[in-house]
């Protein structure tokens, strides 16, 4: 079935620096989700990517969407104690009617 | 708006009693709901996706006779646990994806910590 890889597992920074999570999946997606979790919270939905090469912005947040719509980023620039959590990307194959999510990556942030 | 509630947000029983958690969207329509279980510190796992008005579609290694689902309204669907044990004491989360909604976006609900005795 779909496999969704997400590394790294783990990010430890210091506050001000640049944060990438990465997202890859064994099979073609329709489209991509990311999600944040606080510690102690549910995932919360950010932004769906649909278009191959898609690259949309949030603040300091930049998603990518490959163009073979296989894989995706998160970049943060410059992180702040609130980006805290752990990021979470799902994949969809809409002829699946489902999400598979990878194993997200948790930031933590040094200030 | 799009906000999805769980009750209960906690609950602690016995070894072999059962257990009803409630996922409602509070401000719209859900012809889909997704019910995941989440390990500490690990990701969201896929138990089931229910539909409203027929049976739910169950992962594989999920038994469907200890996971009951029941989604009887757009806006409310239900997980018993049956003859929970100690190994089912999890977080459960449900997620609704909203009817007529292009987007594939599922919008969380805030969890239920389940621990079983």
């Amino acid at each position: 079935g779909q496999q969704v890889m997400q590394i790294p597992q783990y990010q430890h920074v210091q506050e001000g620096e640049d944060f990438t999570t990465y997202c890859n999946s064994s099979t073609t997606l329709s489209n991509i989700q990311w999600y944040k979790q606080r510690p102690g919270g549910h995932p919360v939905f950010l932004i769906q990517l649909v278009k191959s090469g898609e690259v949309k912005k949030q603040k300091r947040l930049t998603f990518q969407f490959g163009e073979a719509k296989k894989n995706s980023s998160l970049h943060i620039t410059a992180t702040q104690t609130t980006d805290v959590g752990t990021y979470f990307c799902a994949g969809t194959n809409t002829n699946a009617g489902k999400s598979t999510f990878g194993d997200g990556t948790t930031l933590t942030v040094k200030p | 708006g799009a906000v999805v509630s769980q009750h209960p947000s906690w609950v602690i029983c016995k070894s072999g009693t059962s257990v009803k958690i409630e996922c409602r969207s509070l401000d719209f329509q859900a012809t889909t709901m997704f019910w995941y279980r989440q390990f500490p510190k690990q990701s969201l796992m896929l138990m089931a996706t229910s539909n409203e008005g027929s049976k739910a579609t169950y992962e594989q290694g999920v038994e469907k006779d200890k996971f009951l689902i029941n989604h009887a309204s757009l806006t409310l669907s239900t997980l018993t646990v049956t003859s929970a044990h100690p190994e089912d004491s999890s977080f459960y989360i449900c997620s609704a994806r909203e009817l007529g909604a292009i987007s594939d976006t599922q919008y969380f609900g805030p969890g239920t910590r389940l621990t079983v005795l």
